[in-house]
């Protein structure tokens, strides 16, 4: 059974650096092909990519915000961390990770979601 | 960055019936295509991926279908527990964009 839950906080200033870790189990990032992405999602509005990291380390950052984005994991502990900086009130938003389907190809849509954290930017 | 595009905003639907949903991309994506169905309060949950293909565990009674930029997710007959946003999601180039939703709720 996979399971993912993030964990962070729930209150962050403007300018700060945000870090928030998935922590999972039901699988190991280290089997070949498989991957856990960061997701999130304003209140009200729709779905925005933000990284994901594969079992060999490979990854990849929505363009738009690569600049501010720092994805690792750390296979012994089942974790996957995700850092933002320069964090802005628009940046306020419920916080996904997501296990990638683990199938063959470049299919990189997610099946199992956690519950989401709400992150609020605010002085 | 391509674009997606979902109408109609808000579709309303009668229990049994049938929903149409499309999902269009600013350019082709091939059949790199997801649907996804969100309540609230809830995750989003994985229905379709490939245009076509269910994923695991998910009725019959969703469909999906297209290819390039036209995509529909078709549900046959709608169930009480399916009144949600339903959000499409292109993954064809690396940055992976979503639709703005389309809410299904009840007529």
């Amino acid at each position: 059974q996979i399971t993912l839950k993030e964990s962070g906080p729930t209150l962050v200033k403007p300018t700060q650096t945000l870090t928030l870790t998935c922590t999972f189990s039901g699988f190991s990032l280290s089997t070949s092909g498989l991957g856990v992405g960061w997701i999130r999602q304003p209140p009200g509005k729709a779905l925005e990519w933000l990284a994901l990291i594969y079992w060999d380390d490979d990854k990849r950052y929505n363009p738009s915000l690569k600049s501010r984005l720092t994805i690792t994991k750390d296979t012994s502990e089942n974790q996957v961390v995700l850092t933002m900086t320069n964090m802005d009130p628009v940046d306020t938003a419920t916080y996904y990770c997501a296990h990638r389907l683990a199938v063959v190809g470049p299919i990189r849509v997610f099946d199992y979601w956690g519950q989401g954290t709400l992150v609020t930017v605010s002085s | 960055e391509i674009v997606m595009t979902q109408s109609p905003a808000t579709l309303s639907v009668s229990p049994g019936e049938r929903a149409t949903l499309s999902c269009r991309a600013s350019l082709s994506v091939s059949s790199n295509l997801a649907w996804y169905q969100q309540k609230p309060g809830q995750a989003p949950r994985l229905l379709i991926y490939g245009a076509s293909t269910r994923a695991t565990g998910i009725p019959a009674r969703f469909s999906g279908s297209g290819s390039g930029t036209e995509f529909t997710l078709t549900i046959s007959s709608l169930q009480s527990e399916d009144f949600a946003v339903y959000y499409c999601q292109q993954y064809n180039d690396w940055a992976f964009t979503f639709g703005p939703g389309t809410k299904v709720d009840i007529k």
